[in-house]
């Protein structure tokens, strides 16, 4: 079955510690992106990236990084300078191209105490 | 940046009335796509609208693009339970730039 995963569901740290958010795709899609949900919001994009080894900020990309080795893979990490971590994250993949739909993961909500 | 605005944030309707979800642009759209969440989940997709005047349907919901292709609107008819949740508009700001943004979400919730 093709899909995207994100890991894990839930994940707590403390504050002043890095996380890094997994998230994993077998659709052989070029596109990935990272968004975060706050309550009562939308997505606000935080990277996005449409080939391997490459990727761009989004509009809230302050405070995380990422990395795109493996075309199947996208990892998120929340650094200690993302001032209000806690939030709903959520990834997503597409074929390159306009007009192409995103599948999205399941969400990771990070919890920092 | 392209902004989405979505209206109304939220909506509570009777179970079996009919309702629109609105998407303005404050450019035009080169594609402009509508999700679906439930609380603490991934989001669904639900269809893509790329030309202007452009209608799709799937079994009670339509979702309509204007000429102008700076707002959608996304109707259900006769409301059921299953309908309940988060509407969330997205689109490409950018003509190939395979960057989704998204409007702020729109929660239903359906009444028996």
């Amino acid at each position: 079955d093709g899909g995207i995963t994100q890991s894990p569901k839930y994940l707590f740290r403390k504050e002043g510690q890095n996380v890094t958010l997994s998230c994993e795709q077998n659709l052989n899609h070029d596109a990935m992106y990272w968004y975060r949900q706050d309550p009562g919001q939308g997505l606000r994009l935080i990277y996005y990236s449409q080939i391997v080894n490459d990727f761009q900020k989004g509009d809230i990309a302050e405070g995380y990084s990422v990395s795109r080795e493996k075309k199947e893979s996208f990892p998120l990490t929340v650094t200690s300078a993302q001032k209000n971590p806690t939030a709903f994250y959520l990834c997503a993949s597409s074929l390159q191209g306009l007009g192409t739909e995103a599948f999205f993961g399941q969400g990771t909500r990070l919890t920092v105490v | 940046s392209q902004e989405l605005e979505q209206s109304p944030q939220s909506l509570i309707v009777q179970e079996g009335k009919n309702l629109t979800i609105n998407c303005t642009s404050s450019k035009t759209l080169y594609g402009l796509y509508w999700y679906k969440q439930k609380y603490g989940e991934g989001l669904i997709f639900l269809m893509m609208l790329q030309k202007g005047g452009e209608e799709k349907s799937h079994e009670k919901i339509t979702a309509k693009l204007d000429e102008k292709k700076q707002q959608s609107s996304l109707h259900i008819t006769a409301s059921q339970p299953s309908h309940a949740g988060i509407y969330l508009c997205g689109a490409d700001p950018t003509q190939g730039a395979q960057k989704l943004v998204f409007g702020q979400g729109t929660r239903l919730t359906i009444n028996p």
